[in-house]
């Protein structure tokens, strides 16, 4: 049984143009949500996170907005450009401020941004 | 340059072999994770430690045997492993508590067992 949920595999998206990526959880103890991008033979790097009493969180070219009724949270990427295609997890903490690093992961979205 | 470095990058090995994965971390952390990334899967954890005590064992099992001797380095010791243990094993570290403290991950060992 899933928690976290990126139901979309892949997203493919023109240079300067929107990138939304978009997370589902079932798990109402979630507190925490952070966004990982990931590029081949790397481990996963920290991209943006939001906790539960915020509804968004910006941070340069990077929003992620939680909607905590219906349970969903997405990454706005704008303007994308070329070096912004990775892999891009979603994940959940339900810690309560002390297991930041307990994350439950989704199964990631793969970002093409063609220049 | 990752502050997380973990060797073996790659790693082939035996069902009856055993072979360890190492990690160490550079960035003061006192919390270090194993999580395990097998095809098709989302990034499962498998164990944590905090302060170098184990806190966390996600029905890991047996197979798996983990040691943390201090706070910046930690090891994974595999024994009698099967086909389907072939992952991408990913250490990670953070500090235990406090918001501004995301998790950071290490390049990976790409685990294959034949």
């Amino acid at each position: 049984d899933q928690q976290v949920k990126q139901n979309s595999p892949s997203l493919s998206v023109q240079e300067g143009r929107i990138s939304i990526l978009n997370c589902d959880y079932t798990n109402s103890m979630f507190d925490y949500f952070l966004w990982y991008k990931k590029y081949p033979a790397e481990g996963p790097t920290f991209l943006i996170s939001i906790s539960s009493i915020k509804d968004k969180n910006e941070d340069g070219r990077f929003t992620v907005f939680l909607n905590k009724s219906a349970k969903h949270l997405s990454l706005h990427i704008v303007p994308s450009q070329p070096g912004d295609s990775a892999v891009y997890f979603c994940a959940a903490s339900d810690g309560g401020g002390t297991s930041y690093g307990k994350l439950t992961f989704g199964q990631g979205t793969i970002l093409t941004v063609h220049p | 340059e990752t502050g997380v470095t973990q060797t073996p990058r790659h790693l082939v090995m035996g069902m009856t072999n055993k072979k360890s994965l190492k990690c160490e971390q550079h960035l003061g952390h006192n919390a270090m994770y194993w999580y395990k990334q097998s095809a098709k899967k989302p990034l499962e954890l498998m164990f944590v430690y905090n302060f170098k005590e184990q806190t966390e064992n996600n029905s890991v099992p047996s197979r798996f045997s983990p040691e943390c001797p201090n706070s910046s380095h930690l090891f994974l010791h595999l024994h009698t492993l099967q086909p389907e243990d072939s992952a991408l094993y990913l250490c990670a570290s953070s500090q235990v508590q406090g918001a501004n403290s995301p998790l950071h991950f290490g390049n990976g060992t790409r685990l294959t067992v034949t």
